[in-house]
């Protein structure tokens, strides 16, 4: 089974600066996925990142990076130099890589956090 | 390449009354799945295809939602009758494939369908 918190209903930030946004995971499986995706008002979810749990490297694209603690279970994202394209409802999630047993590599998201860029 | 399309973009309908969602998933793409997403909330996934066989379905309430995938392509999913809580966004979207090593297990969502019930 696989549970997936994020913490911070809402966080906002100024145009340029830096955030980052918490998430926390609990999986049973001993290979995974975990994402963070974007969703802005219009609805469309949009895959920002992603990272592979046996690699130890923090995944990078571009203005985004995470920083994958495997032990402390935990996956934040950094958004460096935000703007306003960036405000949204950021969802973390986690995805076993085998679809086998019963989570038939089931996606599993969290409760969301709003971001919001002021100018 | 075309992303997922969903249609109808938004429906209203009364209580007991049925409706239906279509998708048309990227091309090539073996699985599809749907969510239900309350406002405010994370998606739940409802039901996941693998071509037109069902993977898990533990989480759709088959007493009034049914979905098929005919062909292995297109996807409907029903809602007959509908409650008042049935009302959020459904999401489609479709993967490469199930699972596995590599970038092909990546979802690409569709746009949804914003369902309200009265």
């Amino acid at each position: 089974a696989q549970t997936v918190t994020q913490s911070q209903p809402e966080m906002s930030v100024q145009e340029a600066e830096t955030v980052t946004l918490s998430c926390t995971y609990d999986t049973s499986e001993s290979d995974y996925y975990l994402f963070w995706y974007k969703q802005p008002p219009s609805r469309q979810m949009i895959l920002v990142i992603r990272q592979e749990a046996y690699k130890q490297q923090n995944a990078t694209e571009n203005r985004f990076s995470v920083n994958f603690q495997k032990a402390a279970k935990s996956f934040s994202l950094k958004i460096s130099d935000s703007q306003l394209g960036d405000a949204a409802m950021y969802f973390c999630a986690s995805k076993p890589s085998n679809a086998g047993g019963t989570s038939y590599g089931k996606l599993t998201f969290g409760q969301g956090t709003i971001l919001t860029v002021h100018p | 390449e075309a992303g997922v399309a969903q249609s109808p973009r938004y429906k209203i309908i009364e209580k007991r009354q049925s409706v239906a969602f279509w998708c048309n998933p990227i091309s090539g793409h073996a699985t599809l799945y749907w969510y239900q997403q309350i406002l405010g909330q994370g998606p739940k996934l409802l039901i996941q295809f693998q071509n037109n066989g069902v993977v898990d379905d533990s989480q759709l309430p088959k007493d009034r939602f049914s979905a098929e995938r005919l062909k292995g392509v297109d996807s409907t999913l029903k809602i007959q009758p509908a409650k008042l809580e049935d009302s959020a966004v459904y999401l489609c979207a479709s993967s490469l494939r199930l699972a596995g090593a590599g970038s092909g297990n990546e979802q690409f969502f569709g746009p949804g369908t914003r369902l309200t019930v009265l």
